[in-house]
């Protein structure tokens, strides 16, 4: 069964580097079934793309974040990082890692961590 | 890139049904569309994927009471017999080659 467990830092101050870990069990990272990814849910708000990344080294970001944010796999950890630059208190999300199905061509979010909450704030 | 429009609540009682809408924006009538629950203090799960043909696919474990459908430029999710843990916040999301896009969540009171 495909788990996802995220490694979030809970609290950081503005303009610090956010270091996101995602373990994946289940399922190797590598995998030809699946990418990997990540949203946020701003507090009370809906969910937001962030970046995906595939077993082939494919990497997409959001448009508002591509310059702040980079996505890697780690295969040997079987793990999905994110690193975002020089954050604000926008920033302040329940981030969750996802797994994307490659659903004959069609990716979908299929799977969802449990989500860890962060907070930007001096 | 595609947009996707939801209504922000909808109300049902219970083992009533309730019938949500996603509609996509012009020029994408013909997009899959994915659908999640996010039950209060949780985080989403899939529910199912809807073709502009109407066909959906389920994820694992989602009752037979949840289904799908399509007209045009909207997608729909179906909740028969609602349940009291059916009261949750739904979204659809869609992908569009290079990025992905959720609506705005529909809020689903159970009276």
């Amino acid at each position: 069964q495909l788990q996802l467990r995220e490694s979030v830092p809970g609290l950081l101050q503005p303009s610090e580097t956010l270091s996101l870990t995602c373990t994946v069990s289940g399922v190797s990272v590598s995998s030809r079934s699946h990418c990997w990814g990540w949203i946020r849910q701003p507090p009370g708000k809906g969910l937001d793309f962030i970046a995906t990344v595939c077993h082939d080294g494919t990497v997409f970001y959001s448009r508002s974040l591509q310059s702040r944010a980079s996505i890697l796999l780690d295969t040997s950890k079987n793990q999905v990082s994110l690193t975002l630059n020089s954050v604000t208190g926008a920033d302040t999300s329940t981030y969750y890692c996802v797994s994307v199905l490659d659903d004959d061509g069609y990716f979908h979010f299929d799977n969802w961590g449990q989500g860890s909450p962060l907070t930007v704030s001096s | 890139q595609p947009v996707l429009t939801q209504s922000s609540s909808a109300s049902a009682s219970l083992g009533s049904s309730v019938k949500l809408t996603c509609t996509l924006s012009r020029g994408h009538s013909k997009y899959i569309v994915s659908w999640h629950q996010q039950q209060p203090g949780k985080a989403p799960r899939f529910l199912m994927r809807v073709e502009n043909n109407g066909d959906y696919t389920k994820g694992g474990g989602i009752p037979d009471r949840f289904s799908g459908s399509s007209f045009g430029a909207d997608r729909y999710l179906i909740i028969s017999d609602l349940h009291l843990d059916d009261e949750a916040e739904y979204y659809c999301e869609t992908w569009d080659s290079n990025t992905w896009v959720f609506g705005g969540g529909t809020k689903v009171t159970v009276l």
